[in-house]
C-alpha cells in the first residue's frame, strides 16, 4: 500500500494565482512528520515546510502553507501568488518510526508544478 | 555554513564494476540519509545513521549495496558488481534532530551514476 500519495503528476497555474499541490498519507505511528520539498531542474532537493502531527495550528513559510487535515490524513501544499521560479517538482514527505528503531522518511511520487505567464 | 556535500558529481563505469559514493553531512549532524532517484521517479529510501545506532538498512536493494559511515561524519555507498538498472542520480541528506524541527533533512546535490 502506498504510504504517501501525490495523485497530481503535474499541475498547472497562471502566475500570481494560488495552487494546492495534495498529499495524502497513511500510518499507524501516532507521531510523524510531514514535509514538503521542491526539486527545481537543476536537481537539489530544497526544504520546504514542516508539519508535526500533533501541532495545532498550520504550519506556515512566507508563500507555502500547509493544510493539515489529520482525521482524512492529508497535508496538503498550498503556495500563495504563484512565480515562475514556482516552476518545479514538489515532494511530499513522512517520517515515522522505523521497524528498526530509528526513523525513516518516505517520499511520494511527486508533483510537476508550471508556472504560466 | 556549509551544506551538504556529494562525490563524486557524476561517475559512468561499466556494467560489473564496482563504485563507491562519498557524502559529507553538515558539521554536527547526527542522522545521514541515503536515497536514489531514478529519471522522473520519486525518492527511494535506502539507509539511515543515526548517530551511533545501528544504521537502518531496510531500504537497499540488494547485498550489492552498503554503507558506512566512519567517525559519524562522512559516508560512503558502495555498490559492487554495478548494473544497469542502478543508473540514477543517489542523494545524500542530513538532519540534525536535535533542531526541534523535526527530522528535516537537507540535500546535497546528488551524484549522477550510470552504468553503461
Amino acid at each position: 500500500a502506498q504510504k504517501i500519495t501525490q495523485t497530481q503528476p503535474g499541475m498547472f497555474v497562471q502566475e500570481k494565482e494560488a495552487v494546492t499541490l495534495d498529499c495524502t498519507y497513511d500510518t499507524s505511528d501516532p507521531s510523524y512528520g510531514l514535509f514538503w520539498y521542491k526539486q527545481p531542474s537543476s536537481g537539489e532537493m530544497i526544504f520546504l515546510i514542516y508539519q508535526g502531527s500533533y501541532d495545532q495550528q498550520n504550519a506556515t513559510e512566507g508563500r507555502y502553507s500547509l493544510n493539515f487535515q489529520k482525521a482524512r490524513k492529508s497535508a496538503n501544499l498550498v503556495i500563495s501568488a504563484s512565480q515562475l521560479g514556482d516552476s518545479a517538482m514538489y515532494f511530499c514527505a513522512m517520517r515515522e518510526a522505523s521497524n528498526t528503531g530509528g526513523f525513516k522518511t518516505i517520499f511520494g511520487a511527486g508533483t510537476r508544478l508550471f508556472v504560466k505567464a | 555554513g556549509a551544506g551538504v556535500s556529494q562525490s563524486p558529481s557524476n561517475k559512468v563505469t561499466e556494467k560489473g564494476k564496482d563504485v563507491e559514493l562519498r557524502c559529507d553531512p553538515i558539521s554536527g549532524h547526527t542522522a545521514l540519509y541515503w536515497y536514489r532517484q531514478s529519471l522522473g521517479q520519486g525518492l527511494e529510501f535506502l539507509i539511515y545513521f543515526q548517530g551511533n545506532s545501528a544504521p537502518d538498512k531496510s531500504g537497499l536493494p540488494s547485498d550489492r549495496f552498503s554503507a558506512e559511515r566512519t567517525g559519524g561524519s562522512v559516508s560512503t555507498l558502495t555498490i559492487q558488481r554495478t548494473q544497469q538498472e542502478d543508473s540514477a542520480v543517489y542523494l545524500c541528506a542530513s538532519s540534525n534532530r536535535l533542531a526541534g524541527r523535526g527530522d528535516t533533512q537537507y540535500f546535497g546535490p546528488g551524484t549522477r551514476l550510470t552504468v553503461l
